[in-house]
């Protein structure tokens, strides 16, 4: 089975920082890879997909880049409503994949 | 719009059964893949089965596989998730989400989910 890591595990920053979090695969996905945001009592939203392709109604703050085992997701600029936890995603396997999640929250 | 609600969520013991329901509308349902994540108490997302969207293949995480089976009835947009031999390490919230079509198999819409507890 395809493993997948994040880190870092947790960050703190700042409105208005510019924020990356880093995936990793335990073998090449191709770019067959997602990331989304989840924020508490709530569902999770798709933010990017393949793993540089923003999903419809996503702000361009987030971007994402990547291939094969190392991928990133950047904010540019964080806004309040950012602090989240982060889960990237493998869509190569049949196992569907996610990474532990960084969360992300107010310094 | 897109809209996908779960049900039969609750409390069981452990050894016991439970079924999950979503009903979805707002898409033609017997086009797409369909899945079921789950997401423990203080942990990460999980993700527990998928149904694809030829109407056959079906695909499950190790920690569910032999226990758990997914199925579909697309005549009342319907995804279920039968759940048996059910262990304290069941407990999450579950969450039933659509594979999105052309989106590289990402999920595209998720359900609010629901809670199932297994305990004593």
């Amino acid at each position: 089975d395809i493993q997948m890591t994040q880190s870092p595990s947790s960050l703190s920053a700042s409105v208005g920082d510019r924020v990356t979090i880093t995936c990793r695969a335990s073998q090449s996905i191709a770019s067959y890879l997602n990331w989304y945001q989840h924020k508490p009592r709530t569902a999770p939203t798709l933010l990017i997909y393949s793993a540089s392709t923003l999903q419809s109604g996503v702000p361009s703050r987030f971007s994402g880049s990547g291939s094969a085992t190392d991928f990133t997701l950047t904010i540019s600029s964080l806004q309040p409503e950012d602090f989240a936890t982060y889960y990237c995603q493998e869509s190569y396997s049949t196992s569907f994949t996610f990474g532990p999640g960084t969360k992300l929250d107010i310094k | 719009q897109v809209q996908l609600v779960e049900s039969g969520g609750g409390v069981v013991q452990p050894g016991g059964s439970l079924r999950l329901s979503c009903a979805v509308s707002g898409f033609t349902f017997s086009k797409y893949g369909m899945h079921w994540v789950r997401q423990a108490p203080g942990k990460g997302l999980e993700w527990v089965a998928v149904f694809w969207f030829d109407g056959t293949t079906k695909f499950y995480g190790d920690s569910v596989k032999d226990r758990f089976t997914i199925s579909r009835d697309n005549s009342k947009n319907t995804l279920y998730l039968q759940m048996n031999s059910l262990r304290a390490e069941d407990t999450a919230v579950y969450y039933c989400a659509r594979m999105g079509l052309e989106l590289g198999s990402s999920i595209d819409y998720w359900g609010q989910g629901t809670l199932v507890t297994v305990s004593s």
